[in-house]
């Protein structure tokens, strides 16, 4: 149990759904991060969050959607989305904030496996 | 564009030999290396942390750096099938935020 919790944790959608993957951390850290995992790529940064503000936008295609609400949740709003966006998609937290990860040290949740048609 | 760079495995060991997982990256900037193991169906955990040329030993658990070769590597002793797992190398860059992930390399303890 990382303190980092995710929702749902299986996810099956066609191309023309619409939904939300969750997160939720109860570490009262500073920042936040979605990250994709494909299968023998490496973990791709999409997001971050540092103090609610939005800080790294990645080149992430608009069809994913961040929001943050307050410092202890974030979401990842998915529409229309292809076939090759299928992967397993990693909330992490930090103490630090952005700008300062000296520590490198990612509280990661245990994923949602997304699996698009 | 800044990569880290891993032999994917699998790495397969016997039990008690010592594993050694080795990463390269390609930006001389980069300040800060760290190791993030993933067990199967699993979220990453960090486990080593290393910012200086040299070894840093933790209990089985040794990281080396060398920044004029710019490479990492992780050293497990005595290796056992719980060690059994992906391991990622991170590298992040003197400002020290974002983390640049390799692709990870899969260990395998045979007992």
């Amino acid at each position: 149990e990382t303190g980092v919790t995710q929702t749902p944790r299986h996810l099956v959608m066609g191309m023309t759904n619409k939904k939300s993957l969750k997160c939720e951390q109860h570490l009262g850290h500073n920042a936040m991060y979605w990250y994709k995992q494909s299968a023998k790529k490496p973990l791709e940064l999409m997001f971050v969050y540092s103090l609610e503000e939005r800080v790294e936008n990645n080149s992430v295609p608009s069809r994913f959607s961040p929001e943050c609400p307050n410092s202890s949740h974030l979401f990842l709003h998915l529409h229309t989305l292809q076939p090759e966006d299928s992967a397993l998609y990693l909330c992490a937290s930090s103490h630090e904030k952005w700008g300062v990860l000296n520590t490198g040290e990612l509280f990661f949740g245990e994923g949602s496996r997304l699996t698009v048609l | 564009q800044k990569e880290v760079e891993q032999n994917s495995g699998p790495l397969s060991v016997p039990e008690g030999a010592i594993a050694s997982l080795n990463c390269t990256y390609s930006d001389r900037g980069s300040q800060s290396f760290f190791w993030y193991r993933q067990y199967s169906g699993k979220s990453p955990e960090l486990i080593m942390s290393i910012y200086s040329n040299g070894d840093k030993e933790d209990g089985r658990f040794t990281a080396q750096l060398n920044k004029a070769s710019q490479y990492v590597s992780l050293l497990i002793r005595d290796s056992q099938p719980s060690d059994s797992a992906t391991y990622l190398c991170a590298v992040s860059l003197e400002y020290g935020n974002k983390l640049v992930f390799g692709a990870g390399t899969i260990l395998r303890v045979k007992s």
